[in-house]
């Protein structure tokens, strides 16, 4: 069965330092988005990826972060300077169609801690 | 008040018990519901979509209830394998494809 992969599984980082994720959408998907989930809390959504731009975003998504599509594969999250509140799971997610008419598969996520 | 809310538990419950878990949303126009289930530090799963005419998948069975504002899954005949985080998700209207999380109910299946 297709799987959203992403890596690394875990990154370590100073504060202040950039930090790309990565995740490789199922293949036939045309949507892709990025969730996070600190620590012991509820899973929130950052943004949506769709035709080459950003469909939606939330509040947290500001402009510390960004997301790119480099090729015809891998789908990136970039955090420009991490502060220790970024600390986190970042799940990645793709969808055939829009969400309500498609699932969205998650990856396995990236914990991201910032020291 | 928050947009998906959801009682935290834990519930602990023996194997073969039914269980039933509630949620209510705050925007009354969102259009799509589902339930996630997440282990422990893994990613959501999809458990269920929910529809308005409810629907069941083998021991799971999800209402939603658009004049309450309320959806409910319920699990009968409990396994060991249950035990996991259920997450009610929305997507709410016009927000596109964000989908909106419950904080989760949290099921632990004893022997």
């Amino acid at each position: 069965e297709p799987e959203v992969t992403q890596t690394p599984s875990h990154q370590v980082t100073q504060m202040g330092q950039e930090v790309i994720l990565r995740c490789v959408p199922i293949s036939n998907h045309l949507y892709f988005y990025w969730y996070r989930q600190i620590l012991g809390q509820k899973v929130e959504f950052l943004v949506s990826f769709y035709n080459n731009e950003i469909s939606e975003k939330s509040e947290i998504f500001d402009d510390q972060f960004s997301v790119e599509r480099p090729d015809g594969s891998n789908f990136t999250l970039k955090i420009r300077s991490t502060k220790l509140e970024d600390s986190a799971m970042y799940f990645c997610a793709s969808s055939e169609g829009a969400a309500q008419s498609s699932t969205q598969y998650f990856g396995p996520g990236t914990r991201l801690t910032v020291l | 008040r928050k947009e998906v809310e959801q009682d935290p538990g834990p519930f602990n419950v023996p194997e073969g018990a039914t269980v039933a878990f509630n949620c209510t949303y705050s925007n009354s126009a969102s259009q799509s519901f589902f339930w996630y289930r997440q282990d422990c530090r893994k990613e959501p799963k999809l458990l269920m979509s929910v529809y308005s005419s409810g629907n069941e998948d083998g021991r799971f069975t999800a209402q939603l209830n658009r004049a309450s504002q309320y959806i409910s899954l319920l699990i009968r005949d409990s396994k060991l394998s249950d035990s996991a985080t259920y997450l009610c998700v929305v997507n709410p209207y016009n927000a596109g494809n964000m989908l909106t999380f419950g904080g989760g109910t949290r099921l632990m299946v004893k022997p």
